[in-house]
């Protein structure tokens, strides 16, 4: 998982509180990801940034923003949150291919594990 | 919309068989498609990738085949050990860089 680092690895909050899941990378890739993995659901897209300053929603964005400030960070926010957000969070990252195509291997960073109580 | 399955969905062997992995995909027009392993609360650890203009690609005791028109991938694991014991996950790359999970096979490697 060298060159994706998520912080923090464990994370209990209570119903309602805000809470900065971060991502950062150290191999200059343009697309990073925010996946969460559930049991029996395998894993599902939250957000997804092309670029710098560019997000767009995946298959499960609600209770979720995100921020792409740079090419090196993407920060998953929890505005309030919720017991159905507890999971185990993902950032991943890939290159972009000469044709503008993802062509170049994911790499994922060790998980967010988040209980909300 | 692409669909990726995996087949078996677990698997248990004794340790030294040489054993295939499946995963199956309905959109041949994919990128590339890559091998992952999950051990239990753990990240995914990237095995190998295969692009679309390959067929197959080799790594220790790993070999992974590519059939873009038979929709099909193979993940080859030669004289397994119980450090094999994990969760394999195939993902495609498909247009609009989408990528697609598979289903997952949860493999045990017996002593």
């Amino acid at each position: 998982n060298a060159g994706v680092t998520q912080t923090p690895k464990f994370q209990v909050l209570k119903t309602g509180q805000s809470m900065t899941l971060q991502c950062a990378q150290d191999m200059n890739h343009n697309s990073m990801y925010w996946y969460r993995q559930d049991p029996g659901m395998g894993l599902r897209l939250i957000y997804y940034s092309a670029s710098e300053g560019t997000t767009d929603k995946g298959e499960v964005p609600n209770g979720y923003n995100v921020s792409r400030l740079n090419k090196r960070e993407f920060s998953l926010r929890l505005e309030s949150a919720a017991p159905s957000q507890t999971s185990v969070y993902f950032c991943a990252i890939k290159p972009m291919g000469r044709s503008g195509a993802n062509t170049g291997e994911l790499f994922f960073g060790e998980g967010s594990r988040l209980t909300v109580l | 919309k692409q669909e990726v399955t995996q087949i078996p969905a677990a698997l248990s062997v004794p340790e030294g068989e040489n054993l295939v992995l499946n995963c199956s995909f309905t959109d041949s027009a994919i990128y590339n498609l890559q091998w992952f392993r999950q051990d239990p609360g753990k990240g995914l650890t990237s095995l190998l990738l295969i692009q679309s203009s390959q067929r197959e690609q080799t790594s220790g005791r790993l070999n992974a085949s590519l059939d873009k028109s038979s929709g099909r991938s193979t993940l080859y694991i030669a004289a397994s050990q119980p450090g094999d014991s994990a969760t394999y996950l195939c993902v495609t790359t498909g247009g609009g860089n989408k990528l697609t999970f598979g289903t997952g096979t949860q493999l045990k490697v017996e002593l």
